[in-house]
């Protein structure tokens, strides 16, 4: 069964934590991203990767860290210098510059 | 940078209304154009696309999207909604050969039964 998984599905964390949020596809895709999604605001793009070793920033990076060392996946790191990172994450691939599929999304809450 | 805006945040209708959303985007190249649609529970899922051609697009669902370059405008239309196209509803905005992506802000749209 092809597609993008994210685990866990729900987090809680404490707040001065950092926590990885995972990210795995098995479509082949060669890019990968990483999106917040909060009420009203649509989702924002924090990091992407075209190719393995490689990322980039989005638009809201601060706070947020990533690696690409496999193909398949692309897990996010909220550190603790986020300051709001109570939000619902979305992680996506595509091939090349091609259609973006998501994953079901992880939500993350600090307490 | 592009940025896309989405006029409704909240539409409301019932079953068998037509229904429009609109979206506008500022970028003044080419672009690729996306809808999709985020029903309650599930993922995020492409709705329809708009790359090059023909400007009237049609995707899943019996939902289509028309194109208007020189209104930088990409509105998605369903003549008659179903109680299960409720739902929330993104449109998507990249430059051609751009891996980013600028979302709206989404419209949550409600069909009574």
């Amino acid at each position: 069964d092809g597609g993008i998984t994210q685990s866990p599905k729900y987090l809680f964390r404490k707040e001065g934590q950092n926590v990885t949020l995972s990210c795995e596809q098995n479509l082949n895709h060669d890019a990968m991203y990483w999106y917040r999604q909060d009420p009203g605001q649509g989702l924002r793009l924090i990091y992407y990767s075209q190719i393995v070793n490689d990322f980039q920033k989005g638009d809201i990076a601060e706070g947020y860290s990533v690696s690409r060392e496999k193909k398949e996946s692309f897990p996010l790191t909220v550190t603790s210098a986020q300051k709001n990172p109570t939000a619902f994450y979305l992680c996506a691939s595509s091939m090349d510059l091609g259609t973006q599929y998501f994953g079901p999304g992880t939500r993350l809450t600090v307490l | 940078a592009q940025s896309v805006s989405q006029h409704n945040h909240h539409v409301i209708l019932s079953e068998a209304a037509s229904l429009e959303l609109g979206c506008n985007y500022s970028y003044g190249g080419t672009v690729n154009l996306f809808w999709y649609v985020q029903y309650p529970g599930q993922h995020l899922q492409l709705l329809l696309k708009y790359f090059s051609g023909d400007p009237l697009v049609k995707g899943i669902k019996g939902f289509e999207a028309e194109f208007i370059k020189s209104k930088f405008s990409f509105n998605l239309r369903k003549p008659s909604v179903q109680w299960s196209d409720t739902a929330e509803y993104f449109c998507a905005v990249n430059a051609l050969r751009d891996y980013k992506l600028s979302f709206g802000a989404g419209t949550t749209v409600t069909v009574r039964a």
